[in-house]
């Protein structure tokens, strides 16, 4: 089983979507999460943490679920510059070992 | 954005070849990673640094050894290329604060021919 898995996508919206991204991760002692968003050819870029109360930021919402390893991300009224690969990232102990990286669900959003 | 530049940004070498990438930080943080990324496998950790002169290896670590004589530098040496070893280099930054959240480079496109 792959230490984070999410659904490769890609997912096709209209501008103004709601769009929910999903992702499970095998490692039950994880401490610490983030989305980070890739756009084609260029670096991974953090978008944000995920905190196990939930966050927010601006249009983003990322929310934990502990009990079921589960971290989703919730992007609102979706622009034509949030189309990228949106990679959940899994930090599995608190040291600066190692992240474990999905593969990534691509988004592409239409007009 | 942070400061990791990467040198060179592409190169095309031929099978057997050394070849040596390099990262470079102005942020002072301790740890520093080198990933590769190719498709339908997504990144892959090659190896990483925790400080000075302190280096251990990732899970895609053979073919590859790693230097890191200052802060600011860490180097990837390639001391064969082979072909499977075409793909994109990213190199990584983190430090304790903030959940060793980690900050990336533009990356490195290496083709071996």
């Amino acid at each position: 089983r792959k230490e984070v898995e999410q659904d490769p996508g890609p997912f096709n919206v209209p501008e103004g979507a709601t769009v929910a991204f999903n992702c499970t991760y095998s490692n039950s002692a994880s401490q610490s999460f983030f989305w980070y968003r890739q756009d084609c050819r260029k670096e991974p870029k953090l978008l944000m943490s995920v905190y196990s109360s939930g966050n927010e930021d601006g249009r983003f919402t990322a929310q934990l679920n502990r009990a079921s390893q589960y971290i989703s991300l919730l992007i609102r009224d979706s622009k034509l510059s949030d189309s990228a690969t949106y990679l959940c990232v899994v930090n599995p102990s608190n040291s600066g070992y190692a992240l474990n990286f999905g593969k990534g669900t691509s988004l592409l959003v239409t007009p | 954005d942070a400061g990791i530049t990467q040198s060179p940004r592409h190169k095309v070498t031929e099978t057997g070849t050394p070849v040596t990438l390099r990262c470079h930080q102005t942020e002072n943080h301790r740890y520093m990673y080198w990933y590769r990324q190719d498709p339908g496998h997504g990144l892959r950790l090659i190896h990483y640094s925790y400080g000075v002169k302190d280096t251990d290896k990732g899970e895609v670590s053979d073919g590859y050894s790693v230097s890191r004589s200052k802060t600011e530098d860490f180097l990837l040496t390639l001391e064969s290329a082979t072909s499977s070893q075409t793909s994109v280099y990213f190199c990584a930054i983190s430090q304790q604060g903030n959940n060793y959240e980690q900050y990336f480079g533009p990356g490195t496109r290496l083709t071996v021919t």
